[in-house]
């Protein structure tokens, strides 16, 4: 089946500095890749839509200079939280999507990354 | 616009006992309907989906049928077992135009021995 590694699992940081958050899909090829941000005990806010080779699309209220996304090939997508701070502690999670045309596993989550800014 | 609206939790069982979780959806046309689970800490997982009205997802026990003329996607389980502890989540995507899923707000499982 379909497998999406994500990478780090779990990451602490000082308030001020990037971390960059991976996403792969192993075993096929990801022409979109989701972002999302959930906060404890609670669902999953959608931050942002990435095509490969194309710019990410954010939703309303997240900021794009904030959460830098990249998508620069059908396996991997990045996450850069800039400048981070502690209340962009959180639990990230990504999803991918495989091609439209095949679209034999839908949408396959990674493992998530716990973000701790201090 | 398109929205999933699941029971509020935490929902607590004794092992072996019947489980719903009911979740109705808000959508224009025809959407997909998934359900995920979500263990402590790690990412979601798919456990079942249905892709058109009528249609039963099944999985490991877990049941949820399609139902378009009550706008509902129950999730259900005859005997659930203490390892079923965790956040289900009622999810949906419409089958046409950018495809994002729409999530629920989620419903914690505890079952105790």
């Amino acid at each position: 089946g379909a497998v999406v590694s994500q990478h780090p699992s779990w990451v602490i940081c000082k308030s001020g500095t990037s971390v960059k958050i991976e996403c792969r899909s192993l075993d096929f090829q990801a022409t979109t890749m989701f972002w999302y941000r959930q906060f404890p005990k609670q669902s999953l806010m959608l931050m942002a839509t990435s095509n490969e080779g194309s710019k990410a699309t954010y939703e309303q209220g997240v900021e794009k200079d904030k959460f830098l996304i990249n998508h620069a090939s059908l396996t991997l997508s990045t996450l850069t939280v800039t400048s981070a701070h502690p209340e962009d502690s959180s639990f990230y999670i990504c999803s991918a999507r495989d091609k439209p045309v095949t679209d034999r596993y839908g949408y396959t989550f990674g493992s998530g990354t716990r973000l701790t800014v201090v | 616009g398109n929205s999933v609206t699941q029971m509020e939790g935490p929902v607590t069982l004794s092992e072996e006992a019947f489980l719903t979780i009911n979740c109705t959806y808000t959508a224009t046309g025809y959407p997909s309907l998934f359900w995920y689970v979500q263990y402590p800490g790690e990412g979601l997982q798919l456990l079942l989906k249905a892709t058109k009205a009528d249609d039963k997802g099944s999985n490991k026990g877990f049941e949820a049928t399609y139902r378009k003329e009550t706008t509902s996607f129950h999730l259900e389980k005859g005997s659930v077992q203490v390892s079923d502890s965790a956040v289900y989540f009622c999810a949906l995507v419409q089958n046409t135009g950018f495809q994002k899923l729409v999530f629920g707000t989620g419903t914690r499982l505890l079952v105790s021995p």
